[in-house]
């Protein structure tokens, strides 16, 4: 089906391990983005990207990485996983970005669990 | 002060009510704005922009102060299926980012 997905859906991992989020769209936005949803903070961004290859950082960057080597693919890594990025994740996307025409898109989220 | 407030909520109306939210935001070169609408452990979903000049959708109301840097959203004849999260949403300085307010909960009782 078309749209924007997430995996895993939930995720339950300890201090110190690797975690990589997975994100997929299949309406070949241009845009992506990586926020975090935290009680008390609202939606965070993490990191964007414009296109392919292209990604920068957003307000809460520390402790993760991204990569986009595909149009479709946005994947968001914890290098080592800390209690504090205990979460929901949300992925998103638009085809453009700025003026008033730039909805984007949320993915499910994904539910981490850092113990 | 933070660069999204919203009203803290929430707010509890029977249906057929009408109920108004507000939001304050800080940066006075942001350029778009946005409600978004959460379910319950749902990803944020768009409602409307908000438009200088005002704007409604059905029962939906939004407007926009640029002078007092308001925004506001208006929903009469509510209905039980409102009940949701209300998010306000500007565009950060540079254009590069939407930035979030932490939303007011309301909930619609028949």
């Amino acid at each position: 089906d078309a749209g924007i997905t997430q995996s895993p859906r939930y995720k339950i991992t300890e201090t110190g391990r690797q975690v990589t989020l997975m994100c997929h769209q299949t309406w070949s936005h241009s845009y992506m983005f990586w926020y975090r949803q935290d009680l008390g903070h609202g939606l965070r961004l993490i990191y964007y990207s414009a296109a392919a290859d292209i990604t920068d950082k957003g307000e809460v960057p520390d402790g993760y990485v991204v990569s986009r080597s595909k149009t479709e693919n946005f994947p968001l890594t914890l290098e080592s996983a800390t209690r504090s990025q205990t979460s929901v994740y949300f992925c998103a996307s638009s085809q453009t970005f700025g003026g008033s025409y730039n909805e984007q898109f949320f993915g499910p989220g994904t539910r981490l669990t850092v113990l | 002060r933070k660069e999204v407030e919203q009203d803290p909520g929430p707010f509890n109306v029977p249906e057929g009510a009408t109920v108004a939210f507000n939001c304050t935001y800080s940066n006075s070169a942001s350029q778009s704005f946005f409600w978004y609408r959460q379910d319950c452990r749902k990803e944020p979903k768009l409602l409307m922009s908000v438009y200088s000049s005002g704007n409604e959708d059905g029962r939906f109301t939004a407007q926009l102060n640029r002078a007092s840097q308001y925004i506001s959203l208006l929903i009469r004849d509510s209905k039980l299926s409102d009940s949701a999260t209300y998010l306000c949403v500007v565009t950060n300085q540079a254009g590069t980012a939407l930035i979030f307010g932490k939303g007011t909960t309301l909930s619609v009782s028949s």
